[in-house]
């Protein structure tokens, strides 16, 4: 069965902290590895991962998959405030490439 | 430039009762999908389809129904509520098969059956 494993579920970290979010899966037929942000509402797109070892950045944010070790990390440097969201993993592969789910990482910033 | 619309926004309905879900998006999407979530749970895939006429089942499909007649409609079905599909349900679509392109969400509808 198709799975998709976040750790840690909750983190509260002081502002400035780096922290370094886990995604760890179990997929026939692998396509892609996403990252979303969510805050209030709907969550929004991060990172699309489709091949090892390459990292991709977007400002203090940065992730990076690792095939053979099925799984994918994600960095925030700097922490603010405003990262303050639970941040999920998804998986799209198996059967008709649908697209799964992890539990999500709840994180929270301390001023 | 609407993208995902899922309406209602909020709903309250008794045990037994029966509603749709509706989702529209205006990106010409192939895949489409709908989600609940629950606390703690993350996003639970319930039902999706990779184009008109094509569905299938997902991770928690028990209680729900879905059709895809056109490209742009993707309803969801709920045929006799229960108190356990409280939730907080998602419609999301991408470009081609899942795989290519991120999701678009909508903005989501919270259920509570009572």
């Amino acid at each position: 069965e198709d799975k998709v494993v976040q750790s840690p579920l909750s983190l509260v970290v002081h502002e400035g902290d780096t922290v370094t979010l886990n995604c760890s899966y179990e997929v026939t037929n692998f396509r892609s590895l996403l990252w979303y942000k969510q805050e209030k509402k709907a969550p929004t797109f991060l990172f699309m991962l489709t091949s090892s070892g390459i990292e991709k950045k977007s400002g203090r944010l940065s992730s990076i998959l690792d095939k053979k070790e099925l799984s994918s990390i994600l960095n925030i440097t700097a922490t603010q405030t405003g990262d303050s969201a639970i941040y999920l993993c998804a998986l799209s592969g198996g059967r008709d490439d649908k697209i799964i789910f992890g539990k999500g990482t709840r994180l929270h910033i301390l001023p | 430039n609407a993208g995902v619309t899922q309406t209602p926004k909020f709903q309250v309905l008794k045990t037994g009762q029966s509603m749709t879900l509706q989702c529209a998006q205006d990106m010409n999407h192939e895949y489409m999908s709908w989600y609940r979530q629950d606390p703690g749970m993350g996003l639970r895939l319930i039902h999706y389809s990779v184009g008109a006429g094509i569905t299938d089942q997902g991770e928690v499909p028990n209680g729900y129904n879905v059709s895809r007649s056109t490209t742009e409609d993707f309803p969801l079905r709920l045929l006799s509520a229960a108190p356990s599909q409280t939730s907080v349900y998602f419609c999301a679509s991408s470009y081609g098969q899942g795989f290519r392109r991120p999701l678009h969400f909508g903005n989501g509808t919270r259920l509570t059956v009572t």
